[in-house]
């Protein structure tokens, strides 16, 4: 069965610095992995799609990795704002199904 | 930019009542999926559907549960008999293929069951 653990489930820095956010799941058989956004109370906005053939996808000052043979993502934030806090999920979808299996996220907060 | 959009965006009901949470999903999207999540807790894979039928459903998604596309664009939840545990924030998915394509989401709808 697909366990999707996020690791720090909390993370606290000053504005400015780089900083990366850890996924991993245990079935390394995935079309796909999400990263999303979750603000407090709201939706779940999708930050970046990575295919199971990517290495790695970048949107903006956010770059995805997958290294689906050790089953990890890292979602790596370059020169974090005030306003990316928020929490954090990563998603897998597995080979053999429609869902996406999720972690507990990560709640960022950057400090002004 | 297309969005997928849930109403209503909050909904109290009384334990035992019967519930439907309404989707309307992107245009051209062919694929729907209902997630659900507790209060602190991970987001939950309820049901997917396509073609109008269901394609995957989770344990959770028992005969309480429901799903339907009534015309072109609307997709419903619905939970008969509600119960306290039912509490959560429900959101709607949708895609235009099964395999590859990203998962956009509603904005949910929170359901306090009391």
């Amino acid at each position: 069965k697909q366990e999707v653990t996020q690791i720090p489930a909390a993370l606290s820095v000053p504005e400015g610095e780089n900083l990366v956010l850890n996924c991993s799941f245990t079935d390394s058989a995935i079309y796909n992995l999400q990263w999303f956004r979750q603000d407090p109370g709201k939706g779940l906005t999708s930050l970046l799609l990575i295919q199971s053939s990517q290495r790695e996808q970048t949107s903006g000052r956010l770059n995805a990795s997958l290294d689906k043979s050790s089953g990890r993502s890292t979602l790596y934030i370059a020169a974090s704002q005030p306003g990316d806090s928020a929490t954090y999920l990563c998603a897998v979808r597995p080979n053999s199904n429609y869902q996406l299996i999720w972690g507990a996220g990560t709640k960022l907060i950057i400090k002004p | 930019e297309p969005e997928v959009t849930q109403t209503p965006s909050h909904q109290v009901t009384q334990m035992g009542q019967e519930v439907i949470l309404r989707c309307v999903p992107i245009s051209n999207h062919l694929y729907f999926y209902w997630y659900r999540q507790i209060l602190g807790q991970k987001v939950e894979f309820l049901v997917s559907f396509y073609n109008n039928e269901i394609s995957e459903k989770s344990e959770i998604f028992d005969d309480q549960f429901s799903v339907e596309r009534p015309d072109g664009s609307n997709f419903t939840l619905k939970i008969r008999s509600t119960k306290l545990e039912d509490s959560a924030m429900y959101f709607c998915a949708s895609t235009l293929t099964a395999s590859t394509d990203t998962q956009y989401f509603g904005p949910g709808t929170r359901l306090t069951v009391l």
